[in-house]
Order: C-alpha cells, then structure tokens, then sequence
C-alpha cells in the first residue's frame, strides 16, 4: 500500500539522561523481539532481542523489557550519548504459519543533545 | 570479510522500465529479506525468502518480484505497475536459528 505520510514520533533528551523508547506489536504469535538503530543514509543496526518466553533482558547500557499482556515492547538506554541520536525501530519476528516475516514497527526518533 | 552487499548506492529509472537491485551476503545466511523505505518513516516488508528456491511476499508485495535461486542471492525486481517505486531500499538476512537480521547500507532508487 502506499504511505499516508506519517511523520515518526520524537524523543528528545539531555546527554547523560536515560531514554525510554516505546513500541506496540500486533503479533501475538511474535516469538522473537528486537530493536535496531539505524543512522541517516544507512541500514538499520541490531541492538538486542528478546524471546517471548522473557520478559526483561539486558545488554551493555541497554535492556529491553516485554509485556506480552498489553504487547508492548520498550528500549531503555542508560546515560544516553549524542552518538545514540538516531531512528530506534522495533521488529517482530513471526511464528507459526508465518515463521520467520520480519516486521518492523514504525521507528522513534532519538535526539540528544550535549 | 563477511558481509551483505547492495549494488548499486544510487539507480534511476525511466518510467515504465523494470528495474533489478542487486543484494548479495557471504555470511551463509538461509534467510533473506527485502524492505522499502519512504522519507522518515518506517520499513515495510516486500518479500522475503527462508530458504534457496523458495519466497513468500510481505505486506507491499505489488508490483515487485524476486528469486532466489541461490543461498547468497535475493535480487529485486521493480516493475513497471509499482506505481510509486522512488525509495530507499534495503535488503537483509538472518542465520538460522537467529533472531537478529544484518542489513546491506541500502540502494536509493529514483524515477526520472
């Protein structure tokens, strides 16, 4: 279909605040979450995933947290850096008769300033 | 070194010409995936593939076609009926077992 011009949500934060970045998915079959970055001009970044079977899973200044109960999938970024400003996506790998369809969420963009 | 490539950076097209971009990764990836890209918004599934000779289409299937008759290459079709083809294109693939999908640095194709 074609796009009806959305224009994505923004974040903006101070450099050493944490940022909280929110996403909704709409597959309850979703086995897998993830999150990607991507920066102007370039292909998006992996940042960390999480099963379904969790709900809360951390990496280096990042953790992501799951409630399957309301779909919601949130990124949390500690002392957040300007060299985080970029687009945030969320993904949702599908299961079942779908398995493996990677679909993106709408995107979060992250400004920080110094 | 290991990687997923698309080619070319920049393409412009005619109207009413087909169009193929290239994606090729060495990683040994069975997954493949492509995605269009309009100016600030988000990525839309057009096709992806689980698997040498196999595909299924995603959600803006349309106009776009694809094969994948070998494990290291998903290249991309843009037709004539895509009515609206001008974006940022970026193509993907995921190892098996994987969640995450690594990502080519994209081709922007325009219609003049």
């Amino acid at each position: 279909g074609e796009s009806v011009g959305l224009h994505l949500p923004t974040l903006s934060v101070q450099e050493g605040d944490n940022s909280i970045i929110n996403c909704a998915y709409s597959n309850s079959a979703s086995d897998y979450f993830i999150w990607y970055k991507q920066e102007s001009g370039k292909g998006p970044q992996f940042i960390i995933d999480i099963r379904s079977n969790m709900d809360k899973r951390q990496g280096q200044r990042v953790t992501v947290l799951l409630n399957k109960t309301v779909k919601h999938l949130s990124l949390q970024i500690a002392a957040t850096q300007p060299g985080d400003s970029a687009v945030y996506f969320c993904a949702e790998r599908a299961g079942g008769t779908s398995y493996g369809k990677l679909t993106f969420g709408q995107g979060t963009i992250l400004t920080v300033h110094p | 070194d290991g990687g997923i490539t698309q080619s070319p950076k920049y393409l412009f097209r005619k109207e009413g010409q087909n169009v193929t971009l290239s994606c090729e990764q060495n990683l040994n990836h069975d997954a493949m995936y492509w995605y269009r890209q309009d100016p600030g918004q988000g990525l839309r599934l057009i096709y992806y593939s689980q698997i040498v000779n196999d595909f299924q289409k995603g959600d803006i299937a349309e106009g776009y076609s694809v094969s994948r008759e070998k494990k290291e290459s998903f290249p991309l079709t843009v037709t004539s009926a895509q009515k609206n083809p001008t974006a940022f294109y970026l193509c993907a693939s995921r190892g098996t077992g994987r969640a995450e999908a690594f990502f080519g640095q994209g081709t922007r194709l325009t219609v003049v």
